[in-house]
């Protein structure tokens, strides 16, 4: 069975710090790892990572995948409170994408 | 913008009703996708579908779940008599071709569904 699974589960810091989210996994016939932000209703794409080693950026938010050890990583640098809320990853496999459980990231003023 | 639209919002309903939820996909998509949330978990994979017919359902899909399209816009899915735990949030997703590494799906805002 396919497994994803993040940490942490809950992080609260002040604004203008910098957070890393984890991700790893275990799936089959993996393809391609996806990251969503979902704040009150559907998660909102953020990023696609197929190869290892390459970073995608997007303003102040970067994520990297590591296909060796079997994880990745979604870095958001000089946050601010509009980047409170649930962080989830999700392994495209074969026709359907696993998700875990979230990262619910909390910006304090 | 296009984007993937689901009515109602939210729907309550008496144990063992059945529901239908309802989703538009984008006007050139091809795949769609039922997943749900039930509240405080994971977003979980109910089924895919393509061409008018299931290509994938996870061990949630049951039978009384099922899925049409029964026109040229809606996708919907059905809850032939709903239970407790059947209450979740219902998305709908929709992609324009098979997922691949290029490409992704899109989410529409949920129908959140209880079932008193």
């Amino acid at each position: 069975e396919d497994k994803v699974v993040q940490s942490p589960l809950s992080l609260v810091v002040h604004e203008g710090d910098t957070v890393t989210l984890n991700c790893s996994y275990e799936v089959t016939n993996f393809r391609s790892l996806l990251w969503y932000k979902q704040e009150k209703k559907a998660p909102t794409f953020l990023f696609m990572l197929t190869s290892s080693g390459i970073e995608k950026k997007s303003g102040r938010l970067s994520s990297i995948l590591d296909k060796k050890e079997l994880f990745s990583i979604l870095n958001i640098t000089a946050t601010q409170t509009g980047d409170s809320a649930v962080y989830l990853c999700a392994v495209l496999g074969n026709e359907k994408l696993t998700f875990g459980t979230g990262t619910r990231l909390t910006i304090i003023p | 913008e296009p984007e993937v639209t689901q009515t109602p919002s939210h729907q309550v309903t008496q144990m063992g009703q059945e529901v239908i939820l309802r989703c538009v996909p984008i006007s050139n998509h091809l795949y769609f996708y039922w997943y749900r949330q039930i509240l405080g978990q994971k977003v979980e994979f109910l089924v895919s579908f393509y061409n008018n017919e299931i290509s994938e359902k996870s061990e949630i899909f049951d039978d009384q779940f099922s899925v049409e399209r029964p026109d040229g816009s809606n996708f919907t899915l059905k809850i032939r008599s709903t239970k407790l735990e059947d209450s979740a949030m219902y998305f709908c997703a929709s992609s324009l071709t098979r997922l691949n590494t290029q490409e992704t799906q899109y989410f529409g805002p949920g129908t959140r569904l209880l079932v008193l």
